[in-house]
């Protein structure tokens, strides 16, 4: 079975400041791996996904992942983040033998001060 | 599309109770999945739909727990016998099976608390 692990439960930064948030999996097979995001008061959505090609993969408002298979990491990054990226961030593994079953981190609480 | 729709959003009830949610997925989604969060933990898999077939259960699912997706629409989620171990955020998702827009759309969620 694959497992999860996002090694930061909570980060405090301050605006401008540069983020990357780390996450490896554990799983012998060919995986699709995902970021997805909660705000404050909101539903999970997704951030980026990999599923084949380059490793360095972007999503939506700036964030970027990079999938390093022989480390089995594919860690969160932003260059400068904003108050507004204050969120609750998930790592998500699917194999692709069994493409309906997500596997899911514990998430990363990201608190950004203005 | 309004997106992934459940409800209710809050439900609580007493042990011993039966509850049902309900989810509707993006109507071009012919994946379905449910997942339960507890505070401080990621979400974990339940069970999941290809249109009206279930393809797999979580063997940490009691059987007290049961699911349904009728004609591969809407979903239905059982929980017999309520126990306090129960109280959790119940989400749903759809997806397209394969293909670029694989990844999920999560509903609100349906959070449970059992008395």
């Amino acid at each position: 079975a694959q497992s999860v692990s996002q090694h930061n439960h909570h980060v405090i930064l301050s605006e401008a400041a540069s983020l990357e948030l780390g996450c490896n999996y554990s799983y012998g097979g060919t995986v699709n791996l995902f970021w997805y995001v909660q705000y404050p008061g909101q539903h999970l959505q997704l951030l980026l996904k990999y599923f084949s090609g380059d490793p360095l993969v972007k999503g939506i408002k700036g964030f970027e992942a990079e999938f390093i298979k022989s480390k089995f990491s594919f860690n969160l990054r932003k260059p400068s983040v904003q108050w507004s990226d204050t969120a609750e961030y998930f790592c998500a593994v699917t194999p692709w033998t069994n493409a309906g079953k997500s596997t899911f981190g514990d998430g990363t609480t990201l608190t950004v001060k203005p | 599309d309004t997106g992934v729709s459940q409800d209710p959003r809050h439900k609580i009830t007493k042990r011993g109770q039966n509850v049902t949610f309900r989810c509707d997925p993006i109507s071009e989604h012919n994946r379905l999945y449910w997942y339960r969060q507890t505070l401080g933990q990621g979400p974990e898999f339940l069970t999941y739909f290809q249109n009206e077939a279930q393809l797999e259960k979580s063997r940490l699912l009691s059987d007290r727990f049961s699911a349904e997706r009728p004609k591969g629409s809407f979903s239905t989620l059982e929980i017999q016998r309520t126990e306090q171990g129960d109280s959790a955020m119940y989400l749903c998702a759809s997806s397209l099976a394969r293909g670029e827009d694989y990844g999920y759309t999560f509903g609100s969620g349906t959070r449970l608390t059992v008395v």
